[in-house]
């Protein structure tokens, strides 16, 4: 399986775009890039997903660059809600069910 | 439509007993998944079942076990507790397990284990 590379935390003001990176240099043709969240002491959630093209969702938007080697998970406009553990997740096509998380982004949204 | 629903919420077990957890999908829903958090190892993979099929095993011992009833309810079993079993379990769902599907998790069971 494709392994990720986030940055350990990050800030952002709040009303402010958050973006958050991905590197993911392995990932092969079948393979999509998720991203989920988990605020403390719940289960994750299911935030957007892609496999080549960009996407973008209530929540969020993702760009992946045209080598799929990194993506970005990008909130428009951050809230104090969103301060929360961000994974980017790479998945193949028949392990959906499978999803191996890395340690995540912990992103502080601050007023 | 109700969303993934597991129990108990929290649990509390003495070393050496057995444990088993409860998991039921959202309605439809035919994959159901388990992982474990843990401030130490983060959230990792144990289990999928679909169709009362075991799909994809995680990497951890026989001690864990789960299983997946006809109308997509899963159980998993955790037997001879050792004090490191203490985690939050958590169970998601899916239609089917396939790659471009999202996983809908639910609240978890927070075990400790004495």
């Amino acid at each position: 399986d494709a392994k990720t590379t986030q940055p350990t935390s990050m800030d952002c003001a709040e009303g402010r775009a958050a973006n958050l990176p991905c590197n993911h240099s392995t990932i092969s043709g079948n393979e999509y890039v998720y991203w989920y969240r988990q605020i403390h002491s719940q289960g994750p959630q299911y935030i957007i997903h892609g496999l080549k093209n960009n996407e973008t969702n209530e929540m969020a938007s993702l760009i992946i660059t045209e080598d799929r080697k990194s993506s970005t998970l990008i909130l428009p406009h951050a809230t104090l809600r969103d301060t929360a553990v961000y994974y980017c997740i790479v998945l193949k096509t028949n392990q959906g069910g499978k999803l191996i998380f890395g340690q995540g982004t912990e992103l502080s949204v601050k007023p | 439509k109700a969303g993934v629903t597991q129990t108990p919420r929290y649990l509390i077990k003495t070393r050496g007993q057995q444990v088993t957890l409860s998991c039921s999908p959202i309605s439809g829903h035919r994959s159901v998944s388990w992982y474990q958090q843990t401030p130490g190892q983060g959230l990792q993979f144990l289990f999928e079942y679909f169709s009362e099929t075991q799909r994809n095993k995680g990497n951890f011992p026989g001690r864990f076990s789960g299983r997946q009833f006809s109308n997509s309810r899963s159980e998993m079993n955790v037997s001879t507790l050792e004090l490191g079993d203490s985690a939050l379990y958590l169970c998601a769902s899916s239609l089917a397990g396939r790659g471009n599907e999202k996983l809908f998790f639910g609240s978890g069971t927070q075990l400790s284990v004495l």
